[in-house]
């Protein structure tokens, strides 16, 4: 079955220093989206990508978060400058139509990010 | 963002008892979805309700829409171990995206 897949599994950063999380969504899908969960908390969403630019992003997805597609088959997620309270699971999901409709997503295993 | 509220938040039973889990929602969506997630991995989908009223069965679980669009509920038969898990559900609008429930929680007794 196509998965999705997320790499590292695991990243440890000091606060300050950029992250880059790396995400190969599955090959025939056009929509893709980050999403996080803080410990114990929501999955909640932070932006979605389409035909290579932002189609949506949350009040979360600020000025310190960027996304790219840089090839055909990596979908990054950039963050510039990590705080304590970006630490959390980043989720990365693929779907092959649009969001908020009948297509379902399918999401990668996470990266869990912890900040020191 | 769109407010999902889930009940309960969290559920614990012993193997063979039945469970509903419930999403309610002030809004309408055009489509509901819910997933199970397993701790260390992403939600899996387990079923789309995009018609009022419409109910989808899988296996032992057995998901509704509610008419008027705004709630969903997941019920689950002769609950068994391994549908231990957070249970998710999600609701979205064309040209909006999924914004996920509070989650419940469900452990089931051996």
């Amino acid at each position: 079955e196509p998965e999705v897949t997320q790499t590292p599994s695991h990243q440890v950063t000091q606060m300050g220093q950029e992250v880059i999380l790396r995400c190969v969504p599955i090959s025939n899908h056009l929509y893709f989206y980050w999403y996080r969960q803080i410990l114990g908390q929501k999955v909640e969403f932070l932006v979605s990508f389409y035909n290579n630019e932002i189609s949506e992003k949350s009040e979360i997805f600020d000025d310190q978060f960027s996304v790219e597609r840089p090839d055909g088959s990596n979908f990054t997620l950039k963050i510039r400058s990590t705080k304590l309270e970006d630490s959390a699971m980043y989720f990365c999901a693929s779907s092959e139509g649009p969001g908020g409709s009948n297509y379902g997503y399918t999401f990668g295993s996470g990266t869990r990010l912890t900040v020191v | 963002t769109q407010l999902l509220e889930q009940s309960p938040q969290f559920l614990s039973i012993q193997e063979g008892e039945n469970l509903t889990v419930y999403c309610n929602s002030s809004s309408v969506f055009s489509s509901l979805q819910w997933y199970r997630q397993e701790p260390g991995e992403g939600p899996v989908l387990l079923v789309t309700v995009v018609t009022g009223g419409e109910v989808k069965k899988l296996k032992r679980l057995t998901f509704q829409f509610g008419d008027a669009r705004k709630d969903s509920s997941l019920h689950i038969t002769a609950a068994q171990p391994g549908d231990t898990g957070l249970y998710l559900c999600a609701g979205g609008r064309p040209g909006n995206q999924f914004y996920f429930g509070t989650g419940t929680s469900l452990t089931v007794i051996p």
